[in-house]
């Protein structure tokens, strides 16, 4: 059984258009998250939801946005398709982000490979 | 604001060769860090965790050591094989992860 998956692994789209990502963890966790990971194999986190709630939203267009209808699902919808959204959008989750912020180890799922035309 | 920095960037070694990969951190007000491989085309596979108040983690051949005060983490890898050819990345937890641009590893046979 896979621990986080996501779906699809490659998107291939014209620009302008919209798409959705998915993401499912089977860990139990409370803490998901989106980070992309752009060409040079920076990897830089988007948004983070604890419990469905979203407590780390950085500095990312809002043409991206991310609905938790359960502690165990993070999806990432994109609007709007442009160039430079051309990345690896990686899902993860970890046990409960704290009150101090302090979190456990972060499992990852294989990436979806998201190349826009 | 953090930042994480690797080095080397790439290391190309021969098989059976005892290796050390850097980590370098601003901020070291950390909570955890956390070492990470990732094989061409592939996600993050979690290495070793170290949390702050650890020195050091270990798992088979490979041993990651975290000075928080010099913002500093190493993962030693002992008796290289060809498959443990891949980008090695850090990262660390301060209420969000900052991960390092990663080591590139090629152990030759």
């Amino acid at each position: 059984d896979t621990a986080v998956s996501q779906t699809p692994k490659y998107l291939v789209t014209q620009m302008g258009n919209d798409k959705s990502i998915k993401c499912e963890q089977n860990l139990g966790h409370d803490t998901m998250y989106w980070y992309k990971q752009d060409s040079k194999k920076f990897l830089k986190i988007m948004f983070s939801y604890n419990n469905k709630e979203l407590i780390i939203n950085e500095t990312v267009p809002n043409r991206f946005s991310p609905k938790s209808p359960d502690k165990a699902h993070l999806n990432l919808h994109i609007n709007s398709l442009e160039l430079g959204d051309s990345a690896v959008y990686f899902c993860a989750s970890s046990r409960r982000i704290g009150l101090a912020g302090e979190g456990g180890e972060l499992f990852f799922g294989e990436g979806s490979r998201l190349t826009v035309l | 604001k953090q930042e994480v920095t690797q080095i080397p960037a790439a290391l190309s070694v021969p098989e059976g060769e005892n290796l050390v990969l850097n980590c370098s951190f601003t901020d070291s007000a950390i909570y955890n860090l956390q070492w990470f491989r990732q094989d061409p085309g592939k996600g993050l596979t979690s290495l070793l965790l170290i949390q702050s108040s650890q020195r050091e983690q270990t798992s088979g051949r490979l041993n990651a050591s975290l000075d928080k005060s010099s913002g500093r983490s190493t993962l030693y890898i002992a008796a290289s094989q060809p498959g443990d050819s891949a980008t090695y990345l850090c990262g660390t937890n301060a209420g969000k992860s900052t991960f390092g641009d990663g080591t590139t590893l090629t152990v030759k046979p």
